[in-house]
């Protein structure tokens, strides 16, 4: 998994407060995806991104959520004011075209809501 | 009902078995099918990706697709301990539907 960089692997954060988390894609691919899994249960999407664009946020909860993937830099998964729900593993992937290509996982950032 | 329903286990077995792992689904657009394992504080592993029906072998590793079932398999020969973790099936309907549909996962322990 070394190739999906995921920080800060392990996140606090208190009630109400904002949450950062980043993905940085294997090189060459353009194609960035996040997950959340609950425990005990499999990957939930998220939102499917390509550099600037916001492909699919169906996933995504309508409220406090947001992601991005600007032209350089990584991709960022932004939580605001975050509730004791939100705490989960989020992974992201990421793939050299969309769809028809397989999604190469990080090893995830842990958030921990206090 | 969900999309995606994997025989939830937990599975034990000794090393040297032949392991079974299978799940079904219910939207016939998917047309990708994945299988990845997944350590524990670790992110999802990339194990064997196939396209439409039929047997697909690496190694240890065959995964088999019956679309007319909807249902998809992994087999494991010669299991070994370090194939202790967790697998989760997933699938995609390729093309510009980026997003995969993962299973809730299989928790598989070999003992020595």
């Amino acid at each position: 998994n070394a190739g999906v960089m995921q920080n800060p692997r392990h996140l606090v954060r208190r009630r109400g407060q904002e949450a950062r988390l980043r993905c940085s894609p294997m090189k060459g691919h353009s194609h960035v995806y996040w997950y959340r899994q609950l425990p005990e249960e499999g990957l939930k999407f998220m939102v499917y991104l390509q550099k600037e664009n916001i492909i699919d946020e169906s996933g995504m909860p309508k409220e406090r959520f947001s992601a991005e993937f600007p032209k350089e830099g990584p991709s960022i998964l932004r939580i605001q004011q975050v509730v004791r729900g939100d705490s989960a593993a989020y992974f992201c992937a990421s793939s050299l075209t969309g769809g028809d290509q397989p999604q190469h996982f990080g090893d995830g950032t842990r958030l921990s809501i206090l | 009902q969900k999309e995606v329903e994997q025989d939830p286990g937990p599975l034990s077995v000794p090393e040297g078995a032949i392991v079974s792992l299978n799940c079904t689904y219910s939207n016939s657009a998917f047309q990708y099918f994945m299988w990845y394992r997944q350590y524990s504080r670790k992110g999802p592993e990339l194990l064997m990706y196939t396209y439409s029906s039929g047997n697909k072998e690496d190694g240890r590793f065959t995964a088999q697709v019956d679309k007319s079932s909807k249902y998809i398999s992994l087999f494991i020969r010669d299991s070994q301990p370090s194939d202790s973790a967790t697998y989760l099936c997933a699938m995609s309907m390729g093309t510009n539907a980026g997003k995969s549909t993962f299973g809730d996962g299989t928790t598989l322990t070999v003992k020595p």
